[in-house]
Order: C-alpha cells, then sequence, then structure tokens
C-alpha cells in the first residue's frame, strides 16, 4: 500500500491563483480531512469527509473547497489564492470516524506571494 | 466545543532522564485521546490512543500516557529518553458522540532530548 499520498510536495502561487491539493489513499478509509499546520498554532481542520459524496466544514473553511467522488480521492481546491493561505497542508485518513488512528500523507508547502 | 490545550511549547530533557509532555482536554461527554509525533519535514504518525478501559496506555518507541478523568488530562511519558525522541509531539482528541466528531489537535510541544 501506498498509503496516504500528497501532490505537489511544494508550491508557489502568485495571489489570486488559484489550484488544486491533490490527496489520495489506497487504504479504502471512510473518513478523509484536511489540515493547515502554521508555526505555533498546531494543525487546524479545514474539511473532512466521512464517505464519498459527504464533506463538511472544519475549524478554518474560509477560502477553501472540498469534493469527495470517489472514496480515494479527496482534493483541496484553493479558489483565490491569499497570503495567508502560506502554509504546509497535511490530508489525513483513516478507516472511520472514532477511536481508529489518522494516517497522514507527507504534506505540500505552499507559499503564496 | 472540544479542545485539547498543550500547555509547553518546549521541552527539554537529557538523554536517558525520564520525560512529560502534557496534554489537558475539554470535552461535553466522553473523549478519545491520542498523541502524534511529527520528525522534521514530515507527516504525523501515531503513537498511542485511549478509549475506555485502563488509564495507562501503553505505545509504540516505548512511550505510554495516563489517562486522568478527573484532571481532564492525557499527559505523554516514557522513563527513558532518547536523542532519537526529539521532534514535535501533537495531542489530539475527538469526542464520543453521535454524529460527526472530527479530531482536534493541539498546538504541539517541541520536545529536544540532549546528549
Amino acid at each position: 500500500n501506498a498509503g496516504v499520498t500528497q501532490t505537489p510536495k511544494f508550491q508557489v502561487l502568485k495571489t489570486g491563483q488559484s489550484m488544486t491539493l491533490q490527496c489520495a489513499q489506497d487504504m479504502n478509509h471512510e473518513y478523509m480531512s484536511w489540515y493547515r499546520q502554521d508555526p505555533g498554532m498546531g494543525l487546524r481542520l479545514i474539511h473532512y469527509s466521512v464517505g464519498a459524496g459527504i464533506t463538511d466544514q472544519g475549524e478554518v473553511p474560509n477560502g477553501y473547497n472540498v469534493s469527495r467522488s470517489t472514496t480515494e480521492d479527496f482534493p483541496l481546491r484553493l479558489l483565490s489564492a491569499a497570503p495567508s493561505q502560506t502554509s504546509v497542508y497535511f490530508c489525513a485518513s483513516s478507516l472511520r470516524q472514532g477511536p481508529v488512528e489518522q494516517y497522514f500523507g507527507p504534506g505540500t508547502r505552499l507559499t503564496v506571494t | 466545543a472540544q479542545s485539547v490545550a498543550q500547555p509547553e511549547d518546549q521541552v527539554n530533557v537529557a538523554e536517558g532522564n525520564p520525560l512529560t509532555v502534557k496534554c489537558t482536554y475539554s470535552v461535553s461527554g466522553n473523549p478519545y485521546l491520542f498523541w502524534y509525533v511529527q520528525y522534521p519535514n514530515r507527516g504525523l504518525q501515531f503513537l498511542l490512543k485511549y478509549i475506555t478501559g485502563d488509564n495507562l496506555v501503553k505505545g509504540s518507541y516505548g512511550f505510554e500516557a495516563e489517562f486522568n478523568k478527573s484532571q481532564t488530562s492525557f499527559h505523554l511519558k516514557k522513563p527513558s529518553a532518547l536523542v532519537s525522541d526529539s521532534a514535535l509531539y501533537f495531542c489530539a482528541v475527538r469526542e464520543l458522540r453521535k454524529g460527526n466528531t472530527p479530531l482536534v489537535f493541539g498546538k504541539g510541544t517541541r520536545l529536544s532530548v540532549i546528549a
């Protein structure tokens, strides 16, 4: 199993540009989520999904869209990038919600100038 | 709303000494509690979890954590620290209730083990 994969690893955007961060998992996990990690802020939840076709907002959803058309993929879209979205983004998945561990991808480091 | 507090940004310990990384939580009902570790330029890795039962939970790499319901704490411990334990540690909580309950993380504690 490849686990959780994320692409790209690094990205530089100009303010106002749009892009999609890709996330895929091959473990048949129901639950997937996106976090951003900023210094001194820990991990903050952006969006999550409890299954294909079902998504919900986390703590910091503004400026981001998600969709879950398949069990495997959970892309994160930045509609109009802003410098405040400069961060490291992690995708994670778990078998389901509840008392199970999440598996994290390697992260995408995004810089918005 | 559920929340997690890690009161120490940084913990320094000498190699071979015991270590403790503190975590307190707040939920309306019963919690599921987790510890994760992050090494430089990597994603988070699962260390251990508390669901129910024995308050002392053992996990990977010799780590353990003690659940204390009255103090709403879930401190991470290790009897003898290694230099290779130096990393960023995150506590996380998920509330046990019906409906969608996402995992909420603390801000992290950087552990530095000095040889």
